[in-house]
């Protein structure tokens, strides 16, 4: 499995923009850039994912290096109840490739301040 | 609308006893299946999947099994519980494609004394 790099934790204030890296050097020519949020006590959330454009939806923003081998989710304005762990994951495009599977990695913890 | 149901929401099981947990979909036709666990305070683990009836890959040597015995029925088992099966287990579908969101169910959380 391609397998993401992300720090540890992040602080963000409220209401300011919070970007979260996340590299993938072994990304392959199919996968796709996929991040999850999960909040404590829950299951994880989809929040948004990319192939090689950048990608807008009502949660975040996705901006994919020209290279894909790195990744950024962008929080435009944090709120206390975007705090959670965010996961950044690459999945296969095939259902053949085993199960199209997300395997989840260690993720960022986001802290956000009042 | 698709909806995945998943039960207990908590399940307390001595060591050495069986355990069954269930998982269910609505909505979607030939979906794929996962379970997951996350120990306290880890991450998620990818215990199974499964990609239609009766398909069931192991991803972790453990005290566990899986079984698809319907396209949207998704079985968790045990024949005897350690006490390191403790966890949140969570059951998962998506569509059989990559660029597809995966939808998660509310999750078991298991306390094996």
């Amino acid at each position: 499995d391609a397998k993401t790099t992300q720090p540890n934790s992040m602080e963000s204030n409220e209401e300011e923009p919070v970007h979260l890296p996340c590299n993938h050097s072994t990304i392959s020519g199919t996968d796709y850039i996929h991040w999850y949020r999960q909040l404590p006590s829950q299951g994880p959330e989809y929040v948004i994912h990319g192939l090689t454009s950048n990608v807008n939806n009502r949660m975040a923003s996705l901006a994919i290096a020209e290279d894909r081998k790195s990744s950024t989710l962008i929080l435009h304005r944090a709120t206390l109840r975007d705090a959670a762990v965010y996961y950044c994951i690459l999945r296969a495009s095939l259902r053949e490739a085993a199960g199209n599977k997300l395997t989840f990695g260690g993720g960022t913890r986001v802290l956000v301040k009042p | 609308s698709q909806t995945i149901h998943q039960w207990p929401a908590t399940l307390v099981q001595p060591v050495g006893s069986p355990l069954s947990l269930e998982c269910t979909v609505e909505g979607t036709s030939n979906p794929n299946l996962y379970w997951y666990r996350q120990a306290a305070g880890r991450g998620l683990q990818l215990l199974f999947y499964s990609v239609g009836i009766g398909q069931i890959s192991s991803e972790v040597p453990q005290n566990l099994s899986a079984s698809r015995p319907q396209d949207r029925q998704f079985i968790l088992s045990s024949k005897k519980l350690l006490l390191s099966d403790s966890g949140f287990y969570l059951c998962a579908w998506s569509a059989p494609r990559g660029d597809t969101e995966a939808f998660f169910g509310q999750g078991t959380r298991l306390t094996v004394v």
